[in-house]
């Protein structure tokens, strides 16, 4: 019974394509996250939803758009893929805006590579 | 801004070796401090806490004081065993920074050997 659960696992596709990767958490949180991890293991927060409306944007390309149905999920599409776009892509959700519950949950990651 | 320091890896220990991971940070606020573990495949799992100075987090055999004055949470265990094999990240959330989302350190790569 997966917490947060992200699919899919593993996605090679090639440059220019339009990919999607998909997040669903079952945790009743109200926000979710994205993050990119480098190949350094560098984690940097791409976007966050709570209750539907996007409160971080940070500088990631406007190729990169995040979609939340609805509160349990938080879809991340990416157009037109570049090589710079190969990473593990995490999502996370978290109790209430900000960090009242004390941590986040972490689905397990996609890792995508670009060719 | 917010950012955390932590130190380089990887750390390499022998089974059963005492282990302190350093952790530094610059808040504009009045941070909470977390540890992330991250297992090989897998994804980053909280490992401990502390919310407010002279805290310490304790989870699993790791513990880390919150030191408000060194602006520091050391990552330490008395024992370590291969199981413990992992990256382990720091990081804070400053509900005063005017964002959210939590800020990670690089991470440091822990390799035990039997």
């Amino acid at each position: 019974d997966t917490a947060v659960s992200q699919t899919p696992k593993y996605l090679v596709t090639q440059m220019g394509n339009d990919k999607s990767i998909k997040c669903e958490q079952n945790l009743g949180h109200d926000t979710m996250y994205w993050y990119k991890q480098d190949s350094k293991k560098f984690l940097k927060i791409m976007f966050s939803y709570n209750n539907k409306e996007l409160i971080i944007n940070e500088t990631v390309p406007n190729r990169f758009s995040p979609k939340s149905p609805d509160k349990a999920h938080l879809n991340l599409h990416i157009n037109s893929l570049e090589l710079g776009d190969s990473a593990v892509y995490f999502c996370a959700s978290s109790q209430g805006y900000g960090l009242r519950s004390g941590g986040y949950t972490f689905g397990s990651g996609t890792r995508l590579t670009v060719v | 801004g917010n950012s955390v320091t932590q130190m380089e890896g990887p750390v390499t220990l022998s089974e059963e070796a005492f282990l302190t991971i350093n952790c530094t940070y610059t808040a504009t606020g009045y941070p909470s401090l977390f540890w992330y573990v991250q297992y090989p495949g897998e994804g980053l799992q909280l490992l401990l806490k502390a919310t407010k100075a002279d805290d310490k987090g304790s989870n699993k055999g790791f513990e880390a004081t919150y030191r408000k004055e060194t602006t520091s949470f050391h990552l330490e265990k008395g024992s370590v065993q291969v199981s413990d094999s992992a990256v382990y990240f720091c990081a804070l959330y400053d509900s005063g920074g005017g964002a959210d989302g939590l800020t990670f350190g690089k991470g440091t790569h822990l390799i035990i050997q039997p």
